[in-house]
């Protein structure tokens, strides 16, 4: 696709329920990153796939979290008994080369709030 | 723990004014330096990495240097217009290629 891509872009969920966030990068990318935003910081690295495999996964916060990118694409963040401190943005970047080239392409974030 | 400042906070500036933000960083194990701008509702967009020491970017009225040695980055906005109203973020590659994020600066800048 023309750019970085999350569903659903809003999410409302209970808490204790278990949730799903997608991310479909550009087509050709090989890298893609999960970050998450909570109100008045910075994004905060989560997990960095390089093709089907998980490069750094040590954002992660707790075994409730966890990602998958199967195919080397499309990739999906699942968060298992979700609490409310897990409410923020979910952002989803994709690069072609590493960190040093030309930045990386972000989606428009999932906005996920645990009530 | 790598910290990667931000300073201000935020900021109000009028049509036409020029702005300079600051972005810190440790100098040590130092690979690159990433400035995007995040506009409400949208995606953060990329606006410059910087490697090298002494590096000057300039993409239409917005340029950033970069001192790698006592570790910081200044993002300059000349004439600054309402439509440059965003959070400015920084971020300071890893090896492994993790960003590490700044908390960013809010700039609002009133017509």
């Amino acid at each position: 696709g023309a750019g970085v891509s999350q569903t659903p872009s809003n999410k409302v969920t209970e808490k204790g329920k278990y949730v799903e966030l997608r991310c479909d990068p550009i087509s050709g990318h090989t890298a893609l990153y999960w970050y998450r935003q909570s109100l008045g910081q910075g994004p905060e690295f989560l997990i960095y796939f390089q093709g089907t495999g998980a490069a750094d996964d040590s954002g992660l916060p707790n075994d409730r979290f966890f990602a998958v990118r199967p195919e080397g694409s499309v990739s999906t963040l699942k968060i298992q008994r979700t609490e409310r401190g897990d409410s923020a943005v979910y952002l989803c970047a994709s690069s072609s080369t590493p960190g040093t080239g030309d930045g990386y392409t972000f989606g428009s974030g999932t906005r996920l709030t645990v009530v | 723990i790598l910290n990667v400042e931000q300073s201000p906070q935020s900021l109000h500036v009028q049509e036409g004014d020029s702005t300079n933000f600051t972005c810190s960083f440790p100098s040590s194990n130092f690979y690159a330096l990433h400035w995007y701008r995040w506009e409400t509702a949208k995606s953060p967009e990329a606006l410059f990495v910087m490697t090298l020491n002494g590096d000057e970017k300039k993409k239409g009225r917005i340029s950033a240097t970069l001192n790698t040695k006592e570790g910081y980055s200044y993002l300059y906005i000349k004439g600054s217009q309402p439509e440059d109203s965003a959070t400015y973020l920084c971020a300071s590659l890893l090896y492994g290629n993790k960003l590490v994020f700044g908390a960013g600066t809010i700039l609002r800048v009133k017509s």
